[in-house]
């Protein structure tokens, strides 16, 4: 069973420019959370989708942040008119549907730099 | 704001246990205290949780005071390759809005040969 997966590893975006980064879940896992961590900061909790609903985004940025996990394909993280305090790694983790199942699985992250 | 206190590090011999503490006083009775560890900026990984009886898995122990305000994370055999920042976590939810996860700073555990 492959585990989460984070495309790119790597993002370079100039100022302005738009970064879209890819989360494919566990499979059969139908919750996805995203977390950002800054450079030399803890991980920030963003947002938490389950298949076509967003549940919790109470650590979203209120401007140029977007998230969605349609019912097929992975979840996407999008970020407009990149700034050069976007940069940070962005990682999701993915958990099964329903109750008693207490871990969230964590793909590697995307590294995004902003010129 | 996470609602745990960690010291910021510590360090122990390879080979030897490693005993983390956490610090959870205002934990309420429905919290799991939860612990992740973050390799050299790799994606967290989860450890280990309970909610009031210690626990054991092939990674770790997890031993919880009677009073639940704090807990240790025991790595009993630690290897140069548990150099890692852990995280101890209280959490009350594993679906909704509580099931997100709210990472401290963490306490860097170094580990030397």
């Amino acid at each position: 069973n492959a585990g989460v997966m984070q495309n790119p590893r790597h993002l370079v975006r100039r100022r302005g420019q738009e970064a879209r980064l890819r989360c494919s879940p566990m499979k059969g896992h139908s919750h996805v959370y995203w977390y950002r961590q800054l450079p030399e900061e803890g991980l920030k909790f963003m947002v938490y989708l389950q298949k076509e609903n967003i549940i919790d985004e109470s650590g979203m940025p209120k401007e140029r942040f977007s998230a969605e996990f349609p019912k097929e394909g992975p979840s996407i993280l999008r970020i407009q008119q990149v700034v050069r305090g976007d940069s940070a790694a962005y990682f999701c983790a993915s958990s099964p549907l329903g109750q008693g199942v207490p871990e969230q699985y964590f793909g590697p992250g995307t590294r995004l730099t902003v010129t | 704001d996470a609602k745990t206190t960690q010291p910021p590090s510590m360090d122990c011999a390879e080979g030897r246990a490693a005993n983390l503490p956490c610090n959870h006083s205002t934990i309420s009775g429905n919290e799991y205290v939860y612990w992740y560890r973050q390799i050299h900026s790799q994606g967290p990984q989860y450890i280990i949780h309970g909610l009031k009886n210690n626990e054991t898995n092939e990674m770790a122990s997890l031993i919880i005071t009677e009073d639940r305000k704090s807990s240790t994370l025991i790595l009993p055999h630690a290897t140069l390759r548990d150099t890692a920042v852990y995280y101890c976590i209280v959490r009350a939810g594993l679906t909704g809005a509580n099931s997100k996860l709210t990472f401290g700073k963490g306490i860097t555990l170094s580990v030397r040969p």
